[in-house]
């Protein structure tokens, strides 16, 4: 989506490999959000950024998980020995403000397949 | 129970007929509302935001209740572009949107 770059747009991995997935948010420093969809599913919550804070990992489904914030602006999100049921489609959303409206802009995702 | 429900659908609804789909929310602080639009394969894109009671674009209705806590959608003359899913978003005090699963929703020529 205009505003938010993912990279890569897919990745398929050996169960067991790590893999990094990044987002630019390219609008510079905003909230940043990470989620994963699995197929037909809905939005699963995994971790946010926002300013100096510490970041909100309530998300994360394992320690196998971690993500970091470079500079306050691109983030990677990182997972450790990757297990079959992390497929998924990884996205990224940033938080804009515009006046008073609030809002997401996603980026298009990183689909993720664990073979 | 979860903080934002929705119905999962599928919709079927043939073209040119109105549809409307409810979401319900639990956390009654919230003040801001969003429906965002998920093609298959796709990323969601903001419909349309919801602060006070409503908000009209077009074809499209948003509608908050408050008492009910719920907000809905209504989608009028239905068009074959429409089939996607559609989801729900409360935004709770930390600016995070906490969303439901979303309705799917099929439209029949």
């Amino acid at each position: 989506g205009a505003g938010v770059s993912q990279s890569p747009s897919n990745k398929v991995t050996e169960k067991g490999k790590d893999v990094e997935l990044r987002c630019d948010p390219i609008s510079g420093h905003t909230a940043l959000y990470w989620y994963r969809q699995s197929l037909g599913q809905g939005l699963e919550f995994l971790i946010y950024f926002q300013g100096n804070s510490a970041p909100d990992k309530s998300g994360l489904p394992s320690d196998r998980f971690s993500a970091e914030r470079t500079g306050g602006s691109v983030s990677t999100l990182t997972i450790q020995r990757t297990q079959q049921e992390d497929s998924a489609v990884y996205l990224c959303a940033r938080g804009f403000r515009n006046g008073s409206d609030y809002g997401y802009t996603f980026g298009s995702g990183t689909r993720l397949t664990v073979v | 129970r979860k903080e934002v429900e929705q119905d999962p659908g599928p919709f079927n609804v043939p073209e040119g007929a109105t549809v409307a789909f409810n979401c319900t929310y639990s956390n009654s602080a919230s003040q801001s509302f969003f429906w965002y639009r998920q093609d298959c394969r796709k990323e969601p894109k903001l419909l349309m935001s919801v602060y006070s009671s409503g908000n009209e674009d077009g074809r499209f209705t948003a509608q908050l209740n408050r008492a009910s806590q719920y907000i809905s959608l209504l989608i009028r003359d239905s068009k074959l572009s429409d089939s996607a899913t559609y989801l729900c978003g409360a935004m709770d005090s930390n600016y995070q949107l906490i969303w439901g699963a979303g309705t799917k929703l099929i439209i029949k020529p």
